[in-house]
This record gives C-alpha cells, structure tokens and sequence, in this order.
C-alpha cells in the first residue's frame, strides 16, 4: 500500500507570490494534518482535516488556508508568500483524529522563498 | 499557550549503552501522548500513542512511560545500535491542536 504521497518535493517561490502544496493521505484514512517544520524547531501545527471539516487550526495567519476534498486528499495554500514561510511542510494521515490516533508523515514539501 | 518541553536537546551515546529522555507538558487537560522517530532525510515514524496515566508501551528495544498527573514520559532505549541516531520527537493533543516538542537529536557513537 501506498504512505501518504505529497507534491511537490522541493518548490521555490519569491516574495508576495502564492503556493499550493497537495497531500493525498494513506487509503482509507479521514483525517489530514499539515504542519511547517524549520530547522532546530519542532513541527508546527497548522490545520487538521476530517472527514472534509475543519477540526483544529494552530497560530497561523490568514495567509494560510487548506481544504479536504472528498476522497480524503488535501491542498494547503498560502497567499503573498514571506520570507519566513520558507520551510518543510509535512502532511500526516491517519484514521481517525490526529490527536487519538497514529499519525503516518508524509516526505514533506521544501519551500524556499525568495 | 501549551508548552511541551524536552530533555536533554542532544545525547550523545556510547553504542551498547542505553539511554533515556524526557518529554514534560503541563498536567491539566491531557489527551494523547505521541511518540515519533525521526532520521535524517526521512519522515517521522510513529512509535507510540499514550492515553493513561501509568502507560508502558514497548517496541523491540524501545520503551516508553506515561505519568499524566506530574506531566511527563520517558523515552527508553537499550542497548543502542546505529540505527537509533534520529531525533525523537514528543506530541501533546489539547484543544483540537497538535503540539510538538523541539525534540531530542540521539547520536550513537561506534
């Protein structure tokens, strides 16, 4: 079986600009996370997805947004682009909710910003 | 705001040796605990999902204890091999948020 698959690898985008990364979650899993991730840092939680509902959502700024469509996958986007967004994005699946249940990462996003 | 916090931030271990490190987050509200390995150039594994105070959850050479009252686990490893160099990376669920430690980098020295 499949992981969690994400897309793209490696993204480089300048100021101002906006992004859409995608995450198709693990067969049969309802629920997906996303999370940035830079360096010397734990991930970051931004948004979690289930079953295409909104369940959680961290200390990001509008700029961020995300949605589930209805075969479980799911876009994150980002508007006008800041340097400080340049990170890796990881995705998670996983059954149920994130919090309950085991969470499978995906290999992530890097985006650069410039 | 939700702090978790871990200890130490890096180790270095003798190969043979075993090891252990802590994961400390504020008692009240808990929910789930995670635990997660992560390597170099990988993504995270999932190792554990603790809920109850007092859990003990075992995985081959890896162990893991849950205290929720005094708000802390303990990561345990035996007889380090190679392969256990990784981050190891704690999560608290609060209020619908996944929050993560800042993890602890484990080098095994041969």
């Amino acid at each position: 079986d499949a992981g969690v698959t994400q897309s793209p690898t490696h993204l480089i985008k300048t100021r101002g600009q906006h992004v859409t990364l995608r995450c198709s979650p693990i067969s049969g899993h309802k629920s997906v996370s996303w999370y940035q991730q830079v360096l010397g840092q734990g991930p970051q939680f931004i948004f979690q997805y289930y079953e295409k509902e909104e369940r959680g959502r961290g200390n990001f700024p509008d700029r961020f947004s995300a949605r589930q469509f209805p075969n479980y996958s799911s876009e994150l986007n980002v508007n006008a682009l800041l340097l400080g967004d340049s990170a890796l994005y990881l995705c998670a699946s996983s059954l149920g909710l994130a919090g309950v249940d085991t969470q499978y990462f995906g290999p992530g996003t890097r985006l650069t910003v410039l | 705001i939700l702090n978790v916090e871990q200890s130490p931030q890096s180790l270095h271990v003798q190969e043979g040796d075993s090891t252990n490190f802590t994961c400390s987050f504020p008692s009240s509200n808990f929910y789930a605990l995670h635990w997660y390995r992560w390597e170099t150039a990988k993504s995270p594994e999932a190792l554990f999902v603790m809920t109850l105070n007092g859990d003990e959850k075992k995985k081959g050479r890896i162990s893991a204890t849950l205290n929720t009252k005094e708000g802390y686990s303990y990561l345990y490893i035996k007889g380090s091999q190679p392969e256990d160099s990784a981050t190891y990376l704690c999560a608290l669920n609060r209020d619908d948020k996944i929050i993560f430690g800042k993890g602890t980098r484990l080098h095994i020295l041969p």
